[in-house]
């Protein structure tokens, strides 16, 4: 069974620095990962799809990186600004079971950028 | 695009009574999902319809919820009945295919369970 554990849980850091937020994966059979942004009271929005045969996906100011056989993947955020305020989490899909595993979700990460 | 629809937004019942949730999925969207977010956690899959047959849902309590799908587009999740532990998010999220595309998800219905 996938499991998927984000660090850090929670973090908070004063806008315009540079982020990494890590996810790691317990089984390394996954046809994508996805990063997805939830918003207080909202649902989620992804971010990014990194496909298990890419390393790397850039969107603005994100970019996810993905090691398939170490089963981890980063989310870098650069020039943090307020409004990325958000929890972040990472979701693998499948893994030993195939696609009808779904997604596996980690906790997140809370996320806060100080004006 | 009109997004995923879900409603209602937020419901409040008595434990042992019975709930029903809504969704519409983006249109074409094959693939339709309903996840449960307890505070604090991340979305945890209760079933996976690929248009209206059952993927996956081995993590539904069968015992008291129940979902369906007709005609492979709307979709309605039920509990019945209601426990205290039911307390939680019930996210609905589409997706073209399965294996490449993005998943879109609804704002949710929030419910509490007293």
């Amino acid at each position: 069974k996938q499991e998927v554990t984000q660090i850090p849980a929670a973090l908070s850091v004063p806008e315009g620095e540079n982020l990494v937020l890590n996810c790691s994966f317990t089984d390394s059979a996954i046809y994508n990962l996805q990063w997805f942004r939830q918003d207080p009271g909202k649902g989620l929005t992804s971010l990014l799809l990194i496909q298990s045969s890419q390393r790397e996906q850039t969107s603005g100011r994100l970019n996810a990186s993905l090691d398939k056989s170490s089963g981890r993947s980063t989310l870098y955020i650069a020039a943090s600004q307020p409004g990325d305020s958000a929890t972040y989490l990472c979701a693998p899909l499948g893994g030993s079971g195939g696609g009808a595993d779904g997604l596996t979700f980690g906790k997140g990460t809370h996320l806060i950028i100080q004006p | 695009e009109a997004g995923v629809a879900q409603s209602p937004r937020y419901k409040i019942i008595e434990k042992r009574q019975s709930v029903a949730f809504w969704c519409n999925p983006i249109s074409g969207h094959a693939t339709l999902y309903w996840y449960q977010q307890i505070l604090g956690q991340g979305p945890k899959l209760l079933i996976q319809f690929q248009n209206n047959g059952v993927v996956d849902d081995s993590q539904l309590p069968k015992d008291r919820f129940s979902a369906e799908r007709l005609k492979g587009v709307d979709s309605t999740l039920k509990i019945q009945p209601a426990k205290l532990e039911d307390s939680a998010v019930y996210l609905c999220a589409s997706t073209l295919g399965v294996f490449t595309e993005k998943l879109f998800f609804g704002s949710g219905t929030q419910l509490s369970v007293l």
